[in-house]
């Protein structure tokens, strides 16, 4: 079946750029689904990032559109968040996840049921 | 945004006790509604889908209910391993939004 697995720097200094992946295996990105990024500040909650379609389409949560950037790679078969200008508040587990969907009287409702590990990303010089 | 507002944060209960979680969502959102444990460490694992369906593997002592605005979680005789924090999440457009979170402990 589907895996998730994140990857990248687990430290980041102020002002830098975090840079993750998160690698599709089982499966192809091409296939119809959208690939979000969720991350989790220590000893809080969860926070969702943005998502890209295998088209490249994204959506992004305004609070960080001016510094997120989700970029999809079809021959790598895995996709990529960058969030520039960080701080101290961008030290979180970052978790790739994917969603299923269930369709019932026209409306489909969708929900993550496929999530990476998590990677644990600090902010400090 | 939408703002999912859990209560309440956190909640002491002994096995066997019958535990309720409210989630209320600023603006209606039919029943696109989720509701996620965590573990410590762990990754979030889906429990309740489309605010009342169960997730396959999922015990059946988690249910959900709610419609538009307001959502529960019960699980009707809490087990060991049900000691977590147990997150909801609205999936009615973006961006996706959680709420806070409720964490379920020991008595």
């Amino acid at each position: 079946q589907v895996q998730l697995q994140e990857s990248g720097p687990g430290l980041v200094k102020p002002s830098g750029t975090l840079s993750l992946t998160c690698a599709v295996s089982g499966g192809s990105i091409s296939s119809t689904n959208w690939w979000n990024w969720v991350r989790q500040p220590p000893g809080k909650g969860l926070e969702w990032i943005g998502e890209i379609y295998h088209s490249g389409s994204t959506n992004y949560n305004p609070s960080l559109k001016s510094r997120v950037t989700i970029s999809v790679d079809k021959s790598k078969n895995h996709f990529s968040l960058k969030l520039a200008s960080v701080t101290a508040a961008d030290t979180a587990v970052y978790y790739c996840a994917t969603p299923s969907h269930f369709c019932s009287g026209g409306n489909c409702y969708w929900y993550f049921d496929l999530w990476g590990r998590g990677t644990l990303v600090t902010v400090s010089s | 945004d939408i703002q999912m507002t859990q209560s309440p944060s956190s909640l002491s209960a002994s096995v066997g006790d019958r535990v309720t979680i409210t989630c209320r969502a600023s603006q209606s959102i039919s029943r696109h509604l989720n509701w996620y444990q965590q573990k410590p460490g762990k990754a979030p694992k889906v429990l309740i889908y489309a605010a009342a369906s169960l997730q396959s593997g999922v015990p059946p002592r988690f249910s959900g209910s709610g419609s538009g605005t307001d959502f529960t979680l019960t699980i009707s005789s809490l087990q060991p391993e049900d000691f977590a924090t147990y997150y909801c999440q609205q999936s009615y457009n973006t961006p996706r939004t959680f709420g806070g979170g409720t964490k379920v402990e020991i008595k």
